[in-house]
C-alpha cells in the first residue's frame, strides 16, 4: 500500500517569497501524485498531478511541482506567493492500475505574512 | 457544470438526533467518495461507490453511520444517533474512471457538522 508524507505542518512565508512544500511518498514503483489546494470553508481543489513523462508539472495559480524518483518526492513549489495563497496544502499518491484511490497526506498550513 | 453539491453546508444538532448529509456529484462521474475531515484525524475516507454500488465501508467509524447511493446523481450519508464526536466536516468527491483521469477527484464544499 501507498503512503505520503507532508513533513511540515504549517509553513509562514513573506508575500512576495518562494515557496516550497515538501511531500514524500512511499510506494514499490512509480506513482500518480497530485496536489490539492484546500482555502478557508472550501472543499479541496486539484492544483497539479503527475502520471507520466517530464517530471516538472505546471499547475494552476502558478505552481509547478517536479517528481523526484531517487528522493520519493514530490515536492510543490511557486516563486512568488500571494497573500490569496494562504490556504491547506495536501499531496496525494495514487496506485497505478488501482482501486482510484488516492491516499492523502495530514496537509500542511500555509501562512502569508503582508 | 455546477461541480459537486452539498446540503447543508452547516448542520448544528444535538446529541441523540440523527443527521443526513447530502451529496450530489457531477453528471457522468461513476466513483463517489465521502470523506470525513476533523483536525485530530485529517482526512479521512468513509466509504466509496462506483456506479451506485457500495465498495469499501471499511472507513466507516461505528454502526451509527450508513450511506446510500440510490442513483447516479444522489447520495446521502446519515449519523443515527449522532454524538459530539461526529463533529466534523464532511466532504463529497466525485471522479470520473476514463483512464488515469480517475484518480483525479472533485471535491463538493463540505458539510461543517456541529453536534452539541
Amino acid at each position: 500500500a501507498q503512503s505520503v508524507t507532508q513533513p511540515d505542518i504549517h509553513i509562514t512565508v513573506s508575500e512576495g517569497a518562494s515557496l516550497e512544500l515538501r511531500c514524500n511518498y512511499s510506494y514499490g514503483a512509480t506513482p500518480y501524485l497530485f496536489w490539492y489546494v484546500q482555502s478557508p470553508g472550501q472543499g479541496l481543489q486539484l492544483l497539479l498531478k503527475y502520471f507520466s513523462g517530464d517530471t516538472l508539472v505546471q499547475g494552476i495559480k502558478g505552481f509547478e511541482a517536479e517528481f523526484k524518483r531517487s528522493q520519493s518526492s514530490f515536492n510543490l513549489r511557486k516563486p512568488s506567493v500571494h497573500w490569496s495563497d494562504a490556504a491547506e496544502y495536501f499531496c496525494a499518491v495514487g496506485a497505478p492500475g488501482g482501486s482510484y484511490i488516492p491516499t492523502f497526506g495530514r496537509g500542511t498550513s500555509l501562512i502569508v505574512h503582508p | 457544470d455546477a461541480g459537486v453539491i452539498q446540503s447543508p453546508r452547516h448542520e448544528v444538532t444535538e446529541m441523540g438526533q440523527e443527521v443526513t448529509l447530502r451529496c450530489k456529484p457531477i453528471s457522468g462521474h461513476d466513483y463517489l467518495f465521502w470523506y470525513r475531515q476533523t483536525m485530530m484525524r485529517g482526512l479521512e475516507l468513509l466509504i466509496y461507490f462506483n456506479n451506485n454500488v457500495p465498495i469499501d465501508d471499511s472507513g466507516m467509524p461505528e454502526d451509527r453511520f450508513s450511506a446510500k447511493m440510490p442513483n447516479a446523481s444522489f447520495s446521502t450519508l446519515k449519523i443515527q444517533p449522532s454524538e459530539p464526536r461526529d463533529s466534523a466536516v464532511y466532504f463529497c468527491a466525485s471522479s470520473f474512471s476514463g483512464g488515469v483521469s480517475g484518480y483525479e477527484q472533485y471535491f463538493g464544499p463540505g458539510t461543517r457538522l456541529t453536534v452539541t
